[in-house]
C-alpha cells in the first residue's frame, strides 16, 4: 500500500532532550516537507527536500533539522526541544510536478 | 507573497449542498487542491484542478476555478454527516501553499 509513515504517533520529552521524528516514503516520490499544525495557524511549512541531498528551510525551520541521505526517508530532528514546538506535525511526500502531497498520519508532540 | 485565504468556520444542514470558498494570490499557480482533515487524521487529497480548467466535477464533488478572480470554491452535494472536517484549500508553483482550514459542521 502506497503510503508515508511517520513514528512515533505520540511523544511526550522534556525540554532540551534531543529527538528525532522518522518519516518514511514507498512511493519513490522526489519531494518530500515537514509542517507543523498548530489551532488558529493552519500548516506552517517546516523544511523540504526537492530530492535526495537537497534540502530547503520552509517558513518556520528554527529549531528544526533535516536530513535526506535516501529518497525514501525524511527524518525531523529536535536537537533541543522547547515548549513553543509543541504541536502536531506532518510530513508530506510528492512527485515533482502535479498529483498533490500524500500525508502521513501525524505526530502528536507535547515537550514539557 | 504568496497567500491563501478561506474562511474559518462552515455550518450547513445535512442534505444541503455545502460551498467552500478559497482565494489565492500567486497567479502562476499550476494546480490548486483540496484536501480533508477528519479529526485525529492527517490530510487527505480530495481533489485536485489544473489551472488551465474551470471545473472538476467528480460524484458529490464540485470544483470551480475563476482564475480571473484567483478564486477557487468546492461544493459538496448531498452533504452527509461523514462530510464534518476541516476542509483545506492549496496551491501549487513550485511549492503548496494550504489555507489555514474551513470546519465544516453537519446541522442536523
Amino acid at each position: 500500500e502506497a503510503q508515508v509513515t511517520q513514528n512515533p504517533r505520540y511523544l511526550i520529552t522534556v525540554t532540551g532532550k534531543k529527538l528525532t521524528v522518522t518519516c518514511s516514503q514507498n512511493m519513490n516520490h522526489e519531494y518530500m516537507s515537514w509542517y507543523r499544525q498548530d489551532p488558529g495557524l493552519g500548516l506552517r511549512q517546516i523544511y523540504y527536500s526537492m530530492n535526495v541531498e537537497v534540502t530547503d528551510k520552509g517558513d518556520v525551520p528554527e529549531g528544526y533539522k533535516v536530513s535526506r541521505k535516501e529518497k525514501r526517508n525524511f527524518p525531523l530532528i529536535l536537537e533541543s526541544p522547547s515548549p513553543n514546538q509543541t504541536s502536531l506535525y506532518f510530513c508530506a511526500s510528492s512527485p515533482q510536478t502535479g498529483s498533490g502531497y500524500t500525508f502521513g498520519s501525524g505526530t502528536r508532540l507535547t515537550v514539557v | 507573497g504568496e497567500d491563501v485565504e478561506q474562511s474559518l468556520f462552515l455550518s450547513v444542514r445535512e442534505g444541503d449542498s455545502s460551498v467552500i470558498n478559497c482565494t489565492y494570490t500567486d497567479s502562476s499557480s499550476t494546480y490548486l487542491y483540496w484536501y480533508k482533515q477528519e479529526p485525529g487524521a492527517g490530510l487527505q487529497l480530495l481533489t485536485y484542478i489544473f489551472s488551465n480548467m474551470d471545473m472538476k466535477q467528480d460524484q458529490r464533488l464540485t470544483v470551480l476555478l475563476n482564475k480571473k478572480d484567483k478564486h477557487l470554491s468546492l461544493r459538496i452535494a448531498d452533504t452527509q454527516t461523514g462530510d464534518s472536517a476541516i476542509y483545506f484549500c492549496a496551491e501549487r508553483d513550485d511549492k503548496i501553499i494550504f489555507g489555514k482550514g474551513t470546519r465544516l459542521h453537519i446541522l442536523p
